[in-house]
């Protein structure tokens, strides 16, 4: 059975740096065609595409926030660690990981989720 | 950067009519990588469909998708009351976007 699940804080300040983790279970992201997706989503609005890391180390992360993302894995411990930084008040939002899967020439996004993670951006 | 742009923004219809959501993209969707995501209110987006039309283990056929290109659609054949939910397409080729989604309601 796959599950994935979403920790960190629940407030951060701005201008601090965000960390988040997606720990995992039911596959190991040693497994070739296996990713790590994160995912957010403001209240109220629309999913945002955030950044992915796949089996292999490769990473993609969106263009818009690749100078303040960082994403990394740690197969050992079936973890997957998002950093953001320069928080705003806009970041504030519910964090998804997801996993994705290539076989052969076939990708499946996002076909499991994490319950998500909310966090709030405030002094 | 790929924009996806929904409509309508608000479908409103009674269980058991056919509902069709339509998603266009800015540019032309590589290897047709376009998904379809449910999202309850207070629930996790759930995977519909993938690569514009197929659909994972455990969807019902009721649901379907079709489009190519930079025009797709997601047609739900008959409504169930369960059905009624926002949903997202995604493109998932190169640097993924969601689109802004519609909301599906009881009428």
């Amino acid at each position: 059975q796959i599950t994935l699940k979403e920790s960190g804080p629940t407030l951060v300040k701005p201008t601090q740096t965000l960390t988040l983790t997606c720990t995992f279970s039911g596959f190991s992201l040693s497994t070739t065609g296996l990713g790590v997706g994160w995912i957010r989503q403001p209240p109220g609005k629309a999913l945002e595409w955030l950044g992915l890391i796949y089996w292999n180390d490769d990473k993609r992360y969106s263009p818009s926030l690749r100078r303040r993302l960082t994403i990394t894995k740690d197969t050992s411990k079936n973890q997957v660690v998002l950093t953001m930084t320069n928080m705003d008040p806009v970041d504030t939002g519910t964090y998804y990981c997801g996993l994705e899967k290539i076989v052969g020439a076939t990708t499946t996004p996002l076909d499991y989720w994490g319950q998500g993670t909310p966090v709030t951006v405030s002094s | 950067e790929v924009v996806l742009t929904q409509s309508p923004g608000t479908l409103s219809l009674s269980p058991g009519e056919r509902a069709t959501l339509s998603c266009r993209a800015s540019q032309s969707v590589s290897s047709n990588y376009l998904a379809w995501y449910q999202q309850k209110p207070g629930q996790t987006p759930r995977l519909l469909i993938y690569g514009a039309s197929s659909r994972p283990t455990g969807i019902p056929d009721r649901f379907s998708g079709s489009g190519s290109g930079t025009d797709f659609t997601l047609t739900i054949s008959r409504l169930e009351p369960e059905d009624f939910a926002v949903y997202y397409c995604q493109q998932y080729g190169g640097s993924p976007t969601f689109g802004q989604g519609t909301r599906l309601e009881i009428k």
